[in-house]
């Protein structure tokens, strides 16, 4: 399967603990974005890559969220101190460049408790 | 995304049955990117538009981008239950921007 992957698939986790989430696109792509989703909504901007440079960040992603590309490749997401309002299906999504259709993951469903 | 609206928000039909989903923006659109997705799933893209009077299609589905590049449609010929699901437009609303702007969606149900 050469789409993007992420994991894990699901997490379940409780206010204030810190959790992270992986994301690889197709291995060509040298943009990734990640978009947060929430039930009955569309999903909505987080951060986005160009190869491993982060290049645009929206003001939905407060100080306790951090990504990173390190190798260009992969990235990760993490949350600090998660609370009950960053329940939501993260998304991570990559192109070949920009204004290049976006493929989109499976996602990773959070679950604060 | 308040910039982008659909219509119908749900649409239930009969297998067979042709059927146009809208979205339209009050801004230009710069990329109108169409994308379907299942409950709790990721999304799987179908089209994309870019040029006014732009119309693609693939297998049973055209998509058009009108001339003002501020409203798309979607139409699905002889409709099957396999194209249930939530439909999401997604477009470039700023020139240069690299993020998508998305509506919350036209939910569509294919009755056997």
């Amino acid at each position: 399967d050469t789409g993007v992957s992420q994991n894990p698939r699901h997490k379940i986790t409780k206010r204030g603990q810190n959790v992270t989430f992986r994301c690889d696109p197709i291995s060509e792509h040298n943009r990734l974005y990640w978009y947060r989703q929430t039930l009955g909504q569309g999903p909505e901007f987080l951060t986005y890559f160009q190869n491993e440079a982060q290049l645009e960040k929206s003001r939905l992603l407060s100080d306790r969220f951090s990504a990173e590309r390190p190798k260009g490749s992969f990235s990760t997401l993490e949350i600090q101190r998660t609370e009950q309002g960053d329940s939501a299906m993260y998304l991570c999504a990559s192109s070949l460049g920009a204004l290049r259709e976006q493929y989109f993951g499976p996602g990773t469903r959070l679950t604060v408790t | 995304s308040q910039e982008l609206e659909h219509s119908p928000q749900s649409l239930i039909v009969q297998e067979g049955k042709n059927l146009t989903i809208n979205c339209t923006s009050s801004k230009t659109l710069y990329g109108l990117y169409w994308y379907k997705q299942k409950y709790g799933e990721g999304l799987i893209f179908l089209m994309m538009l870019q040029k006014g009077g732009e119309e693609k299609s693939h297998e049973k589905i055209t998509a058009k981008l009108d001339e003002k590049k501020q409203q798309s449609s979607l139409h699905i010929t002889a409709s099957q239950p396999s194209h249930a699901g939530i439909y999401l437009c997604g477009a470039g609303l700023l020139t240069g921007a690299n993020n998508l702007f998305f509506g919350t969606g036209t939910r569509l149900t294919v009755i056997p």
